[in-house]
């Protein structure tokens, strides 16, 4: 089965600044996909970015980076120019075709400061 | 991407008693899954909902007290039966978009009182 840990319960960053949130996983799967999900207190899962295992190629969205390393089961989220409506939950998230559903981790509770 | 409606938004519910919560999608999808959200904790898969089948639960949660029904490929729903406060979380349904990932409904907030 696979695991998603995220390691940091609670992270804080001031307005404009960046901050790197952090992911591992275990599997043995060899083509699998990442997400990164925002749960802002609306309750609203919203997908920020997703990642292919088998793409060497770090995926971007605007702000939302990522830094894949494969070996190492490693999968962060950096969010640049960190604006005060990136305050949310972040789940980091893995699915492999073996399985069907999406298997999150425990969370991030992100606060951006003025 | 596909589009979910989910209702109610939240609900106030006295003990023992049992509320249905809807889900509509826009477009036609295979599977719809159930999640539930404990208060300060991560999704967790209910079950997973396949038109003209039943529903298969994951380890921890039972039809009895989870039914769930998915009459055509743009609807289900999730009902909670027989409610005690220990049930207060957030559901959350969802659609596969594949190698997208998924895509979720607004989330019923349930307190049982």
């Amino acid at each position: 089965a696979q695991t998603v840990t995220q390691s940091q319960p609670e992270m804080s960053v001031q307005e404009a600044e960046t901050v790197t949130l952090s992911c591992t996983y275990d599997t043995s799967e060899s083509n699998y996909y990442l997400f990164w999900y925002k749960q802002p207190p609306s309750r609203q899962m919203i997908l920020v970015i997703r990642q292919e295992a088998y793409k060497q190629q770090n995926a971007t969205e605007n702000r939302f980076s990522v830094n894949f390393q494969k070996a190492a089961k490693s999968f962060s989220l950096k969010i640049s120019d960190s604006q005060l409506g990136d305050t949310a939950m972040y789940f980091c998230a893995f699915w492999s075709n073996s399985g069907y559903a999406l298997n999150f981790g425990k969370g991030t509770s992100l606060l951006v400061t003025p | 991407s596909a589009v979910i409606s989910q209702k109610p938004s939240r609900d106030i519910c006295q003990r023992g008693t049992s509320l249905t919560i809807q889900c509509q999608v826009d477009s036609q999808v295979t599977m719809m899954f159930w999640y539930r959200q404990q208060p300060g904790q991560s999704l967790t898969l209910i079950a997973t909902a396949n038109q003209g089948s039943e529903a298969t639960y994951e380890s921890g949660f039972v039809i009895d007290k989870f039914p769930i029904s998915r009459p055509n490929l743009t609807f289900s729903t999730l009902t909670v039966s027989n409610m005690s406060p220990e049930d207060s979380s957030i559901y959350l349904c969802s659609v596969d978009r594949g190698n997208y990932g998924y895509t979720f409904g607004s989330g019923t907030r349930l307190t049982v009182v």
